[in-house]
């Protein structure tokens, strides 16, 4: 059973638009949401995270957004650039030994 | 920022043959894991490893695979025999503490293809 569902699974964007890129999860125990970033070649690398006492972490363009009620969080790219292209994972912990739950991810595609 | 390197990048190899993937974790680091990730799919926790030991496993860690650090040098994989289904990016990660919110660090990937 997937624990961690992703949707689009590719997402095309034209530059300075809002990208949106959705998240939901199976597990109420699950308590801390990351989102990875990966660009071709590179390694997945932690964008920004969540913890569900809130609601919203914001940091600089991106932002998450958490529904707890309903097991959703977005996460919301603003003034989206040529260079936020790459494929983007959310993931949820529940394991106190830090076991990633990732979905299967969103290609954002940024056109100039 | 801390860097984690995976080597090789790529390796081909026929079923059944005995394969290890090496993973060079950032240096203070003590949590090690390995995750795979079949095309097309999304990547899905292998193990963990502390202290020599390993932690967690998941159901797809099979009985075929082991994981060790000798020495405080390499954190490696080793699948030994290999099957087809064994074809997939292995991603390596580690982190300095444990728990729900330590960030892990994550290596670029092995691309392991089975033949």
């Amino acid at each position: 059973q997937q624990q961690v569902r992703q949707s689009p699974q590719s997402l095309t964007v034209w530059e300075g638009e809002t990208a949106i890129l959705n998240c939901s999860y199976e597990d109420s125990t699950f308590d801390y949401f990351p989102w990875y970033r990966l660009f071709p070649g590179e390694s997945p690398a932690l964008l920004i995270a969540i913890r569900p006492v809130s609601n919203k972490k914001e940091d600089g363009r991106f932002t998450i957004f958490f529904n707890k009620r309903e097991k959703k969080l977005s996460l919301h790219i603003t003034d989206s650039q040529p260079g936020d292209s790459a494929t983007y994972f959310c993931a949820a912990v529940g394991s106190a030994l830090g076991r990633l739950h990732f979905g299967a991810g969103t290609q954002l595609i940024v056109i100039p | 920022g801390p860097k984690v390197l995976q080597i090789p990048s790529h390796q081909i190899i026929d079923m059944g043959q005995m394969v290890t993937l090496n993973c060079d974790p950032v240096s203070n680091h003590l949590y090690f894991y390995w995750y795979k990730q079949i095309l097309g799919q999304q990547m899905e926790f292998l193990v963990n490893f502390y202290n020599g030991k390993v932690m967690e496993k998941s159901k797809l860690f099979k009985d075929q695979f082991s994981v060790e650090r000798p020495d405080g040098s390499y954190f490696t994989l080793k699948i030994q025999p290999t099957a087809l289904e064994d074809s997939a990016v292995y991603f390596c990660a580690s982190s300095l503490l444990t728990g729900n919110y330590a960030e892990q660090f994550f290596g670029p990937g092995t691309r392991l293809t089975v033949l």
